[in-house]
């Protein structure tokens, strides 16, 4: 089963940032976060992900506690195309083995 | 940017029917993935091939599945006797062999069995 936990749904307003915690205390010391999203039954999306240290790219930031038991993925500006399902997902770094999905946070960004 | 392609979008079966979901990976990426998603539940693990053979399968990939990489473009997973319960949604997706972390996948194939 999934090793994370996430609220199950979230709102944000457009143009702000939107703020996704996972909890993840199991987490050991080889594995990542991974952070994905599906809009509205497409295809899943990686987003980000990262070990330990903060990370950003040109979609998101992620913020990785310092115990690394839980994380923050963060929208900045927030659109109306970034509702959807938001997963994160932990899983030994450099792996060919499989991602396993929960059911995620449900983000929906209202105008 | 590269993306994986699914073909057909929708696809309808009669129960006991043989489907071919079919897919093109990103070209230079070595690793391919099916997974499924039945309306309104999470996405589940299917299957993972590498170098022409699976390196990895779930439980719900039993002998009713099959996967294959039948040229250099596409990878097809074969369902041989559909069941009412293979109803989904299949996604491909693929990944680079040194970036096996970001899996880029396909916009699906709702499968319906009737």
């Amino acid at each position: 089963d999934a090793k994370t936990t996430q609220p199950p749904s979230m709102d944000c307003a457009e143009g702000r940032a939107a703020n996704l915690p996972c909890n993840h205390s199991t987490i050991s010391g080889n594995e990542y976060v991974y952070w994905y999203r599906q809009i509205h039954s497409q295809g899943p999306q990686y987003i980000i992900h990262g070990l330990k240290n903060n990370e950003t790219n040109e979609m998101a930031s992620l913020i990785i506690t310092e115990d690394r038991k839980s994380s923050t993925l963060i929208l900045p500006h927030a659109t109306l195309r970034d509702t959807a399902v938001y997963y994160c997902i932990v899983r030994p770094g450099g792996s060919q083995g499989n991602l396993i999905f929960g059911k995620g946070t449900k983000l929906s960004v209202k105008p | 940017e590269p993306e994986v392609t699914q073909t057909p979008s929708h696809q309808v079966t009669q129960m006991g029917q043989e489907v071919i979901l079919r897919c093109v990976p990103i070209s230079n990426h070595l690793y391919f993935y099916w997974y499924r998603q039945i309306l309104g539940q999470k996405v589940e693990f299917l299957v993972s091939f590498y170098n022409n053979e699976i390196s990895e399968k779930s439980e719900i990939f039993d002998d009713q599945f099959s996967v294959e990489r039948p040229d250099g473009s596409n990878f097809t997973l074969k369902i041989r006797s559909t069941k009412l319960e293979d109803s989904a949604m299949y996604f491909c997706a693929s990944s680079e062999m040194d970036r096996g972390e970001k899996l880029f996948f396909g916009s699906g194939t709702q499968l319906s069995v009737l």
